[in-house]
Formats: C-alpha cells, structure tokens, sequence
C-alpha cells in the first residue's frame, strides 16, 4: 500500500525564517502527492499537489514543494513564514483511488 | 452549494445511542470521502462514494458504522450502539471525480463526543 511518514509532529519557527515540512513517502510506481493545511476551528484545504512533471510545484499562500525520486521525499517549504502559516499541515498520497494522510505536522510560527 | 455542509456541527450522545452525521456535497461532484480525525491522530480514511455506489468501504471500524449516498449527493454515515472510542471529528469531503488525483474539498466536520 502507499503510504506517507511525517517524521515531525512539531515545527516552530521565527517570523520571517524559512519553514520546511518534512514529508516522506512509500509507494510502487509514480506517486500523486498532495499536501494540506488545516488552520485553526477550520476545515482542510488543498495547498499543491504533485502528478508528473516539474519537480517543483507551486501552491497557494506561496508555498511550495519539491518531490525527490531519490529520496522518495516530497518536503513542503517557504521561503519567509508569517505567523499566520501557523496550523496543521498534512502530507498525503493517492492509494486505491483514495488519499492517505500521513499523521501531520503542527506548525507554529512566533513573532 | 458553495462549499461542503456537514451538520450537526457539534453532537453529543450517550454511550449505546444510535446517531447519524449528514454531508452535503458540491454540487456536481461525483466522488464523496468521509475520514475521521481524533485528538492527536492523522486523518483516518472510511468509506468513499463514486456516485450513488461505494467501491470501498475498507476504513469502516465496524459494523456499526455504515454510509450511504442518494441521489448522486447527500451522504449520511450511522453509527449504532455508540462507544466512547467513536468520539472524533468526522469530516466529509468531495472532489469533482473519484481516483484521488482531483483535489478534495473538506466540510468543516462534525465533533462528535460519545459520554
């Protein structure tokens, strides 16, 4: 089955420092990644997604992320985190014509 | 609709209850996935709808779970004889067609607490 690690539970970072979430993944075959946030008392919402292509992908609220084939990782990443970057993040995979979810990462960003 | 509706938002039942959680899709969208997220857990997958019909119902717990879809829309997940391991936040999401690649949009969820 494929599956995604999230090998952090928490990330804090200073206001205006670049922000890494780190993300995983275990499949056979092209994977199709996704990443999503959660903000606070707020439903989930797609921010990028990779099929095939560009290894870079470009998503909302300008995140991004880069898929390694090498490292079998799919790190999302922002060049300058606002406290408002502050929520849950999850990475996820398609399996079975449905997505996994890997356990998420908490991500504060303090003033 | 303009976004996903889930309701209640907040349920609160006693332990052996019978209580059923109601998702109102995007119109138009043909693929329907209920998860479930407890405290300090990921997202935990259900059950997932193409249309009216369910090609997998793999993440069900048990039994007493069960989903069905009417009319290529509304979506209503029942759980029977509640336990206090059913308190999670039950969250749908639909996406324009089913095989995973199309992004899903959630609903806000609903809280569920089994006393």
């Amino acid at each position: 089955a494929q599956s995604v690690a999230q090998p952090e539970d928490q990330v804090n970072v200073a206001e205006g420092n670049p922000l890494t979430v780190k993300c995983t993944y275990s499949v056979s075959g092209n994977p199709y990644l996704f990443w999503y946030v959660q903000y606070p008392n707020r439903g989930l919402q797609f921010l990028l997604k990779y099929i095939t292509g560009d290894n870079l992908v470009k998503g909302s609220y300008g995140f991004e992320a880069e898929f390694n084939k090498s490292q079998t990782s799919f790190h999302l990443k922002k060049p300058s985190a606002l406290v408002s970057d502050s929520a849950l993040y999850f990475c996820a995979v398609v399996n079975d014509y449905k997505l996994s979810f890997g356990a998420g990462t908490t991500v504060t960003v303090r003033a | 609709g303009a976004g996903v509706s889930q309701s209640p938002s907040n349920k609160v039942t006693e332990k052996g209850k019978d209580v059923e959680l109601r998702c109102d899709p995007i119109s138009g969208h043909t693929a329907l996935y209920w998860y479930r997220q407890s405290l300090g857990q990921g997202l935990e997958f259900l059950i997932y709808f193409q249309g009216n019909s369910a090609p997998d119902k793999s993440g069900l717990p048990s039994d007493r779970f069960s989903a069905e879809r009417t009319g290529g829309s509304v979506s209503t997940l029942t759980i029977q004889r509640t336990q206090q391991e059913d308190s999670a936040v039950y969250l749908c999401a639909s996406s324009l067609v089913t095989g995973g690649w199309e992004k899903l949009f959630f609903g806000s969820g609903t809280q569920l607490s089994v006393l």
